[in-house]
């Protein structure tokens, strides 16, 4: 079955700073990936996806890259704010696959 | 739309006691799961349904049941419940991976087993 990395798994910035989290997959059938961010004590909420067939998407101050040869896709935010600071959690799917995988989570704390 | 509910929010358990955590979804979704989190930890599938009346296993599905009677809801039920299962427990749902992959949470319920 599909098995997603995700690292680090905390990751303290100043506010404005830029933060990256890394995420590997290993299926190569997985085409869909998608970000979720969850605030504390609530559910996640989806924040950005990409699909295979392209490199790169962005949504303001949210990115995120995939590398399908080398399998892994990455979450970039930039000019972090201090309501940024959340769990986030990578997930891969694929069809035919029933359910997403999920990454272990990065908890980014972004310091005033 | 509320989207995804659950009820209860939080609930304390004795060891051995049995409940149900309700969710209810109002997208008219196929998919529909059940994770578990616990503390600094991923999320785990315990249960997920494709449709009504269909139900299968996830990575954790011992000391767990569903069903699947009504397109909006899936109940997760624990019986005997242990120590091992306190956690945070979130319900999904999904249009279904032909149509669409996004998955929806919803708020979680606290169980706590002592």
């Amino acid at each position: 079955g599909e098995n997603v990395e995700q690292h680090p798994s905390t990751l303290s910035v100043q506010e404005g700073d830029s933060a990256v989290i890394k995420c590997t997959y290993s299926d190569s059938a997985s085409n869909y990936f998608p970000w979720y961010k969850q605030e504390l004590g609530k559910g996640p909420q989806l924040i950005i996806d990409i699909r295979s067939n392209v490199g790169e998407k962005k949504d303001q101050r949210i990115a995120v890259t995939l590398n399908k040869t080398a399998k892994h896709f990455s979450l970039h935010i930039t000019e972090t704010q201090p309501e940024d600071s959340a769990v986030y959690f990578c997930a891969a799917g694929a069809p035919g696959r029933r359910a997403l995988t999920f990454g272990s989570g990065t908890r980014l704390q972004v310091q005033p | 739309n509320a989207g995804v509910t659950q009820t209860p929010k939080f609930r304390i358990l004795k060891i051995g006691q049995s409940m149900t955590l309700q969710c209810t979804q109002d997208m008219n979704h196929n998919y529909m799961y059940w994770y578990r989190q616990d503390p600094g930890m991923g999320l785990k599938l315990i249960y997920y349904s494709v449709g009504a009346g269909i139900t299968d296993k996830g990575e954790v599905p011992n000391g767990y049941n569903v069903s699947r009677s009504t397109t909006e809801d899936f109940p997760l039920r624990l019986e005997l419940a242990a120590p091992s299962q306190t956690s945070v427990y979130f319900c999904a749902s999904s249009l279904g991976t032909s149509v669409s992959y996004e998955q929806y949470f919803g708020p979680g319920t606290r169980l706590t087993v002592t």
